[in-house]
């Protein structure tokens, strides 16, 4: 399997100030073939369900809002939040679906300075 | 828009088998990836497996020999079996729909989920 890991686990940032969270997958989710890093990024507030944020590692989803972005190629990636809002206080996973089983990271707890 | 609605028992005794089922609304089941997932404090996310149109299946190798995923078109549903229940299957049960992808891409990220079922293993 591969395996998630991401860093800090928790992490305090005020408001209106950059966020950015890692996640390292223990072997590359990069395909040559299609180009592409099967890595996806998830935010969940509590009492909540996941919410897709990023796929292909850098990709946005529909009507997620333009502070969110994601870097990254092969075993290293980052979620940034380039303003932090008060509503952005969750927990953010990452994902790796290059190959089944997949697999999440542990999740980082973003809360306000 | 997608609906993702679980249903089943909160509480199930060991060694029991666990039957839960997800209603899809605003969108047909097919031609789609339906996954389940949970979530535990001790184990977080874990994805248990995908049904894809009208039957194909994959699935968790560490739940491979207890879970049946299957899918009724008819009702617009899927449904998730795990059998020979432990406390350790304790978990809020997500069902989700992985994104459609192209026709030369991986299927694996999800973008619907239902908002979770706590089910309890317990005697």
């Amino acid at each position: 399997d591969i395996v998630m890991t991401q860093s800090p686990l928790s992490l305090a940032v005020s408001l209106g100030e950059r966020a950015t969270i890692n996640c390292k997958s223990s072997q590359s989710v990069f395909s040559s073939s299609k180009n592409k890093n099967y890595l996806a990024w998830y935010q969940q507030r509590p009492g909540q369900p996941p919410k897709l944020l990023i796929y292909w590692a850098s990709t946005r989803q529909s009507g997620v809002p333009g502070r969110f972005s994601g870097s990254g190629s092969g075993t290293d990636f980052s979620l940034t939040i380039s303003r932090l809002q008060a509503e952005d206080v969750a927990v953010y996973y990452c994902q790796q679906y290059y190959t089944p089983p997949l697999t999440f990271g542990q999740g980082t707890r973003l809360e306000i300075k | 828009q997608v609906h993702l609605q679980e249903s089943g028992p909160g509480l199930v005794k060991p060694s029991e088998t666990l039957s839960l089922t997800c209603s899809v609304s605003g969108g047909s089941i097919r031609p789609n990836y339906w996954s389940w997932i949970r979530q535990s404090p001790g184990r977080g996310l874990e994805w248990i497996g995908w049904v894809y149109d009208s039957g194909n299946t994959r699935y968790n190798p560490s739940l491979k020999s207890r879970v049946t995923i299957s899918v009724d078109t008819s009702k617009n549903q899927f449904s998730l079996r795990l059998t020979s229940l432990t406390t350790a299957d304790t978990a809020i049960y997500y069902c989700a729909r992985i994104r459609p992808p192209m026709k030369w891409d991986l299927p694996g990220d999800f973008d619907y989920w239902g908002q979770g079922i706590l089910v309890t293993v317990s005697s």
